[in-house]
């Protein structure tokens, strides 16, 4: 069971370089979400889709862009990477409102 | 004030005691909790939903208080494989499927 699969795992990018991650997830769930996690803080939602063609920010997009073009894909890009967007970026889904979240194996981004 | 917090540990507990640690989250409205489990570096796991009326898995007990706006985990008979941290989830109750989630509490469990 493939389940959430991330692409890529790691990356390093210099600063001003942009670059998209995959999310792809086998599950036929509607919602899905991307997330970030830095050391010392909780997971803080970046931006979310309740359907295929459909996204919405989260609590932190600024500097992301995403897209739901297919059910089972959602992508975010990083237009100008900049340092401060250094972190571990998961991304997880979710059947219905209110339900547990599967997440992915997380990308590892460093900016320098 | 942040919407759900957790003390952030470590709770060092010696293999066989029993551990338990709180969460506190600020909506009233909220209506989905849930326990993850974060290994280090690894993405979170799902461990159990809390239940009105309090539940248990195995040697995990959850228990949720809405007067005072606070869920427990409590595990008994501690095991090595027991070390992670344990995130804290509550619905935002005004939003579509949106969680908001804790910092997570470290558990260390030492032989």
């Amino acid at each position: 069971n493939a389940g959430v699969t991330q692409t890529p795992k790691f990356r390093v990018l210099k600063t001003g370089q942009s670059m998209t991650l995959l999310c792809a997830q086998d599950m036929n769930h509607e919602y899905m979400y991307w997330y970030r996690q830095d050391p010392g803080m909780g997971l803080r939602l970046i931006h979310y889709s309740v359907g295929e063609g459909t996204t919405a920010k989260g609590e932190v997009p600024d500097g992301y862009n995403v897209s739901r073009l297919k059910k089972q894909n959602f992508l975010l890009g990083l237009e100008s990477a900049a340092p401060s967007q250094t972190s571990v970026y998961f991304c997880a889904s979710s059947p219905r409102v209110n339900q547990p979240q599967h997440f992915g194996d997380g990308t590892r981004l460093s900016i320098l | 004030r942040k919407e759900v917090e957790q003390d952030p540990g470590p709770f060092n507990v010696p293999e066989g005691a029993t551990v338990a640690f709180n969460c506190t989250y600020s909506n009233s409205a909220s209506q989905s909790f849930f326990w993850y489990r974060q290994d280090c570096r690894k993405e979170p796991k799902l461990l159990m939903s809390v239940y009105s009326s309090g539940n248990e898995d195995g040697r995990f007990t959850a228990q949720l208080n809405r007067a005072s706006q606070y869920i427990s985990l409590l595990i008994r008979d501690s095991k090595l494989s027991d070390s992670a941290t344990y995130l804290c989830v509550v619905n935002i109750a005004d939003s579509w499927g949106k969680l908001q989630f804790g910092a997570g509490t470290q558990v260390v469990v030492t032989p």
